[in-house]
């Protein structure tokens, strides 16, 4: 079935800087989500793409899905504290099942 | 927003031994759940969908003898870990699907620990 590899695996960033997460498939994507886990909480959603070379943006953080929809990015920008926790990005199959790929695991210093 | 709850919160049982899992829609009637278990610093893993008033629809790999799922109505669905193993010691995490993008809601999971 369609998997997803996600880079980096840990990503550790000074704050005030930018970083960004990648989501990468060898197939091609009807759509593709992204979730944010806190140190010992659950996945909440952030945001679903669907579209040929769409962006979003939620204030610091902006998602793209690319144009052959192979791919997809999280880019934070003047990372924070609150920033902190693991993004996962996720594929839907039928029936509303999700596919999740590793995570990036964010540590932020100050 | 849609609210799912999870009971308990954190169990500590001894091998062998059976342990339920309750997984509840707070604000809304969810006739499809979904059960992952996730291990330390890993990604989510799905078990299984949880169908109201049906069999359970288990992933390839997932023991549906072992991992027992009753869905008996529209807020409930339940996992049963049964003659649980050191090895079943994980984050177990239930979701819904709502909303026009099909997101899940999380609940807030059950960290078993089989001593």
């Amino acid at each position: 079935g369609q998997q997803v590899m996600q880079i980096p695996q840990y990503q550790h960033v000074q704050e005030g800087e930018d970083f960004t997460t990648y989501c990468n498939s060898s197939t091609t994507l009807s759509n593709i989500q992204w979730y944010k886990q806190r140190p010992g909480g659950h996945p909440v959603f952030l945001i679903q793409l669907v579209k040929s070379g769409e962006v979003k943006k939620q204030k610091r953080l902006t998602f793209q899905f690319g144009e052959a929809k192979k791919n997809s990015s999280l880019h934070i920008t003047a990372t924070q504290t609150t920033d902190v926790g693991t993004y996962f990005c996720a594929i839907k199959k039928g029936d509303y099942k999700l596919s999740f790929g590793a995570g990036t695991t964010v540590t932020v210093r100050a | 927003g849609a609210v799912v709850s999870q009971h308990p919160s954190w169990v500590i049982c001894k091998s062998g031994t059976s342990v339920k899992i309750e997984c509840r829609s707070l604000d809304f009637q969810a006739t499809t759940m979904f059960w992952y278990r996730q291990f330390p610093k890993q990604s989510l893993m799905l078990m299984a969908t949880s169908n109201e008033g049906s069999k359970a629809t288990y992933e390839q790999g997932v023991e549906k003898d072992k991992f027992l799922i009753n869905h008996a109505s529209l807020t409930l669905s339940t996992l049963t870990v049964t003659s649980a193993h050191p090895e079943d010691s994980s984050f177990y995490i239930c979701s819904a699907s709502l909303g026009q993008d099909g997101e899940q809601y999380f609940g807030p999971g059950t960290r078993l620990t089989v001593t």
